[in-house]
């Protein structure tokens, strides 16, 4: 139990366009889903945090205009990168949490989506 | 702000070789430590999570402790595998109402045959 898939597994895009990347929780339902970014030989940085329904919360440097998220449903969040650029280009990877929100929660990560912009 | 560092950064063992991991974090009040395992590429899998309030956990060839005073976290991996090879990633939950992860770096690992 506790699958999270991530679609597409890798994108490469001209500059300029915009990339969509869909998170799934395929097993439970995720009140909460966790948006990060990961650099080559770097840790992974969280960009934000979503609760279904709800408007996501952008850690401090993230340009939310920039990284729309979308927590439409509790099995489904959305990041779109938008006017993406060639600094733009990363791995990113979503988490989703279930049940009770309490800090006793485990994320459940996805595979990853690895962007290249061009 | 939390901060956790891992050391080393990449290490190089031959197979059948115990080892350790390290982490440490700066600020102590954490709800609990995870250790994960990420192959070149891919996703995190959860190795071994703490709870705030537990010294160690144990899966398998794993064992993870947790000195939470000091802020510091060791991952000991027994036997080591071939298979075994991957970054490992040390990551606090903050002592909020966020479970929020903070990530190292990680520690790269190769285990040669």
């Amino acid at each position: 139990g506790a699958v999270v898939s991530q679609h597409p597994s890798w994108v490469i895009c001209k500059s300029g366009t915009s990339v969509k990347i869909e998170c799934r929780s395929l097993d439970f339902q995720a009140t909460t889903m966790f948006w990060y970014r990961q650099f080559p030989k770097q840790s992974l940085m969280l960009m934000a945090t979503s609760n279904e329904g709800s408007k996501a919360t952008y850690e401090q440097g993230v340009e939310k205009d920039k990284f729309l998220i979308n927590h439409a449903s509790l099995t489904l969040s959305t990041l779109t990168v938008t006017s993406a650029h060639p600094e733009d280009s990363s791995f990113y990877i979503c988490s989703c949490a279930g049940g009770a929100f309490t800090g006793l929660e485990t994320q459940y990560f996805g595979p990853g989506t690895r962007l290249l912009v061009l | 702000k939390q901060e956790v560092t891992q050391i080393p950064a990449a290490l190089s063992v031959p197979e059948g070789e115990n080892l350790v991991l390290n982490c440490s974090f700066t600020d102590s009040a954490i709800y609990n430590l995870q250790w994960f395992r990420q192959d070149p590429g891919k996703g995190l899998t959860s190795l071994l999570l703490i709870q705030s309030s537990q010294r160690e956990q144990t899966s398998g060839r794993l064992n993870a402790s947790l000195d939470k005073s000091s802020g510091r976290s060791t991952l000991y991996i027994a036997a080591s595998q071939p298979g075994d090879s991957a970054t490992y990633l040390c990551a606090v939950a903050l002592n909020s109402g966020y479970s929020t992860l903070t990530f190292g770096k990680g520690t790269m690992l190769l285990v040669s045959p």
